[in-house]
């Protein structure tokens, strides 16, 4: 199976900081990557997919880039609804697995 | 508009059974994978596995291959993840989601709002 990583596990932002998350696979993984915001007692959402596509009603502050293994989340200003945990997903192969997350809380 | 919704919240005993739902609406049900995916009390997201309502195939992750049973009904729209003997450690919000197409390559577009599945004797 292949590994996710992700660094930091969490970080302290204020609003309108840029954050930057990033997400490694122990092999390539081409650009099939995904990744996904959860906030407290809600379902994930998806905010990005194949690394760098953003998915449909997500703001544009999201953007996502990175190939092969190692892949990045940025959030370029960074607003109070977005302090939440950030999960990426590879599904360039089976089983298509998550990373371990990374939470966004407020400094 | 897609939605996904899920059965409510259930409270077991260890050694019973267990079948929890997920009725999909909004799109061509038969046209896109259905996967499941636990999230233990504090943890990350965990992919279980997957069905393709159009002919019921599945696949299950290693981890779980052996240990729950995914099925559909698409006359019914919905899929269903199901225990023969629940452990305490299946203690866990479960979710249903819809993949953006028929294989594992595609991201998880839709979520239900999960079931919480609690067992404690």
């Amino acid at each position: 199976d292949i590994q996710m990583t992700q660094s930091p596990s969490s970080v302290s932002a204020s609003v309108g900081d840029r954050v930057t998350i990033t997400c490694r696979a122990s092999q390539d993984i081409i650009s099939w990557l995904a990744w996904y915001q959860q906030k407290p007692g809600k379902a994930p959402k998806l905010l990005i997919y194949t690394a760098s596509s953003l998915q449909s009603g997500v703001p544009s502050r999201f953007s996502g880039s990175g190939s092969g293994t190692d892949f990045t989340l940025t959030i370029s200003s960074l607003q109070p609804e977005d302090f939440a945990t950030y999960y990426c997903q590879q599904t360039n192969s089976f089983p298509p697995v998550f990373g371990p997350g990374t939470k966004v809380d407020i400094k | 508009e897609v939605q996904l919704v899920q059965s409510g919240a259930e409270v077991k005993k260890p050694g019973e059974s267990l079948k929890i739902s997920c009725e999909g609406s909004g799109y061509i049900y038969t046209s896109y994978c259905i996967a499941w995916v636990r999230q233990m009390p504090g943890k990350g997201l965990e992919w279980m596995g997957i069905i393709y309502p159009g002919d019921s195939d599945t696949k299950y992750s290693p981890s779980f291959d052996g240990q729950v049973t995914i099925s559909a009904d698409k006359s019914i729209r919905t899929a269903y993840l199901q225990w023969s003997s629940l452990k305490a450690s299946d203690t866990a919000m479960y979710y249903c989601a819809r993949l953006a197409g028929s294989s594992y390559y595609h991201p998880l577009d839709y979520w239900g709002q999960g079931t919480l599945v609690t067992v404690s004797s």
